[in-house]
């Protein structure tokens, strides 16, 4: 089965930087997505891993380890508007190339 | 504009009563999915579609139907045997399901409501 694990909440004020960790086991990984899901919107695709190492892509970063079975998606020079859910979801051969399983969400909030 | 259109946005049901909840793509995409999503809860995959004329069950298909008639289209039809449907639905799609590197795309969702 598959296991992924992020903080439920997190807090950081504007202008600030923050990191939002997520953990997984899988028995065949294939990918990392993070997402970026305002309240009662649809979620909006941020970055992707495969490979180890960090992604860059404007203030958003985003990193894989896969022998540690880790990611973290960093956020930098926040903004009031990056106040959301971040989901981590993970792709598993073993579950056919289609599909992903998702995090429960990390809420962050931004406060001035 | 290509996307994905969830409709209606918001929907009630009676006790004992069927409903179908629409899902548009016009991004030309080969594969298609449905999840439910709880408050604290991550999204949960219902069912998904990786071609036209078939579909595959989720993790919790239970008192859910689904048809992919048309490579547009993928309705959702809740029925009175799904126990405790009050969630929030999201239709996504991928350009297809043979590279892991598509993100699934997400429509706006549909929040069903039991009377």
């Amino acid at each position: 089965g598959q296991n992924i694990d992020q903080p439920t909440e997190m807090t950081a004020t504007e202008g600030a930087i923050v990191q939002i960790n997520c953990t997984y086991q899988t028995s065949g990984f294939n990918g990392l997505f993070w997402y970026q899901q305002h309240a009662g919107e649809a979620p909006t695709f941020l970055s992707y891993n495969v490979l180890d190492g960090l992604e860059e892509k404007g203030r958003f970063s985003s990193f894989l380890s896969r022998s540690k079975g880790y990611s973290y998606l960093l956020l930098k020079e926040l903004q009031m508007k990056d106040s959301a859910s971040y989901l981590c979801a993970v792709r598993d051969q073993a579950r056919g190339y289609s599909t992903l399983t998702f995090g429960k969400g990390t809420m962050l909030l931004v406060s001035p | 504009d290509g996307g994905i259109t969830q409709s209606p946005k918001y929907l009630f049901r009676k006790e004992g009563q069927n409903v179908t909840l629409s899902c548009e793509q016009n991004l030309n995409h080969d594969a298609m999915y449905w999840y439910r999503q709880d408050p604290g809860q991550g999204l949960r995959l219902i069912y998904y579609s990786q071609i036209v004329n078939d579909f595959q069950k989720g993790d919790i298909a239970e008192g859910y139907s689904v048809s992919r008639e048309k490579k547009e289209s993928f309705p959702l039809t809740v029925t009175s045997a799904q126990k405790n449907p009050t969630a929030f639905y999201l239709c996504a799609s991928s350009m297809t399901f043979r590279v892991s590197n598509q993100p699934q795309h997400f429509g706006d969702g549909t929040r069903l409501s039991i009377l």
